[in-house]
């Protein structure tokens, strides 16, 4: 079973639309969760963090469930430059641990 | 927020040739440093965790002796593909953590993207 999850895609959603990701992990003992972004042949940029009680940033909407161990991220008024991939990540260990990442989600927005 | 850069940013290279690719922090110290490595239209796997002033911890699958790991100071790390062949080409990335206490805090640099002839 694959440690974290996510559909590949692609998403082809209008310009204005609100689109929602999802992802599972497998890891009960995770400890952090994060979405970032990564567009085509650059490295990955923190999008943000997820938290149990779910954080927004403008547009962006987290949520976290821990019994599920299921994450999701909704984009609201979606931009063309929200075209990009989205990846799931999780941090399992204490201390300073490497980052386990989903295959990501591929997210197009049309004009 | 912290930088990281890589170099180089892209290699080619011939079959049994080593390829040195450098990772540096460039305004902060990081005592840990992460290689990552993503084929095309892969997760980003992690290979290694490379800590200041000792051995590199390999993640299951990755061969030490292949990918040579020296993290020589608190803003450098480096990692040697030895005799490199062409299942090597990848997008090899690093990241290196300020060490805040805050998960959030692993800076990715930009990749080297490596081409094994």
């Amino acid at each position: 079973r694959k440690e974290v999850e996510q559909d590949p895609g692609p998403f082809n959603v209008p310009e204005g639309a609100t689109v929602a990701f999802n992802c599972t992990y497998s890891n009960s003992a995770s400890q952090s969760f994060f979405w970032y972004r990564q567009d085509c042949r650059k490295e990955p940029k923190l999008l943000m963090s997820v938290y149990s009680s779910g954080n927004e940033d403008g547009r962006f909407t987290a949520q976290l469930n821990r019994a599920s161990q299921y994450i999701s991220l909704l984009i609201r008024d979606s931009k063309l430059s929200d075209s990009a991939t989205y990846l799931c990540v999780v941090n399992g260990g204490g201390g300073a641990d490497g980052l386990t990442f989903g295959k990501g989600t591929h997210l197009i927005i049309q004009p | 927020g912290a930088v990281v850069s890589q170099h180089p940013s892209w290699v080619i290279c011939k079959s049994g040739t080593s390829v040195k690719i450098e990772c540096r922090s460039l305004d902060f110290q990081a005592t840990t440093m992460f290689w990552y490595r993503q084929f095309p239209k892969q997760s980003l796997m992690l290979m290694a965790t490379s800590n200041e002033g000792s051995k590199a911890t390999y993640e299951q699958g990755v061969e030490k002796d292949k990918f040579l790991i020296n993290h020589a100071s608190l803003t450098l790390s480096t990692l040697t593909v030895t005799s490199a062949h062409p299942e090597d080409s990848s997008f090899y990335i690093c990241s290196a953590d300020s060490g805040t206490g805050y998960r959030e805090t692993q800076y990715f640099g930009p990749g080297t993207r490596l081409l094994v002839l």
